[in-house]
């Protein structure tokens, strides 16, 4: 089975700062999906990678695939209070598995 | 359009007791999930159902039945709940079976005494 490890588990920033969260499969990555969740809530799409070497971007947070295609990592620019939540990626399949989740807090 | 829809969002039980957790979505998506959520555990999937007729086993099944009921429903059954099944359980569902995002209900936060 598939297995994603993020890194780190959680993360405490000064608004304004800039992070990096990192996902990291036990397996080739077919597509890779970045979730957010804020507490207590349900799971907001970010974006979806497939291709090695691909980058998106929503507003102030932008991700990348590598190109062996097992590692993504999400870099959130200029962090805002809004930031803050849980990080999820999730490895495409059939089956769609998760990582544990990185706990972002952002200090005003 | 509602999306996905879940009830009950919080119940109660004491161990030993049964329910259903009903999860419906009105976006003709043939894929539909349930996960759940533990602290520090991420999302931990449970079954899917990659079509309607048919389902499978995630990662940690054991515990729980599922029926898809129809394309738009799939509900999840605790027959004999456990105080290990405390958790938030979601519902998920795309279009297709890869290649698609998922989209996701609110969640039920279930504690078992």
């Amino acid at each position: 089975s598939q297995e994603l490890e993020q890194s780190p588990q959680s993360l405490i920033v000064q608004e304004g700062k800039n992070l990096t969260i990192n996902c990291t499969s036990s397996k080739t990555l077919y597509g890779l999906y970045w979730y957010k969740q804020k507490y207590g809530e349900g799971l907001i799409f970010l974006m979806m990678l497939q291709k090695g070497g691909e980058e998106k971007s929503h507003e102030k947070i932008t991700a990348k695939l590598d190109e062996k295609k097992q590692q993504s990592s999400l870099h959130i620019t200029a962090s805002q209070p809004s930031h803050a939540g849980i990080y999820l990626c999730g490895a495409d399949g059939q089956k769609v598995t998760f990582g544990t989740g990185t706990k972002l807090q952002v200090i005003p | 359009n509602a999306g996905v829809t879940q009830t009950p969002k919080f119940q109660v039980l004491k161990t030993g007791q049964s329910m259903t957790l009903q999860c419906a979505q009105d976006m003709n998506h043939n894929s539909m999930y349930w996960y759940r959520q533990d602290p520090g555990m991420g999302l931990r999937l449970i079954y899917y159902s990659a079509s309607e007729g048919t389902t499978d086993k995630g990662e940690v099944p054991n515990g729980y039945n599922v029926s898809r009921l129809n394309k738009r429903e799939f509900s999840l059954r605790l027959e004999s709940a456990a105080p290990s099944q405390t958790s938030v359980y979601f519902c998920a569902s795309r279009s297709g079976s890869t290649n698609e995002k998922l989209f996701f209900g609110s969640g039920t936060q279930l504690s078992v005494l």
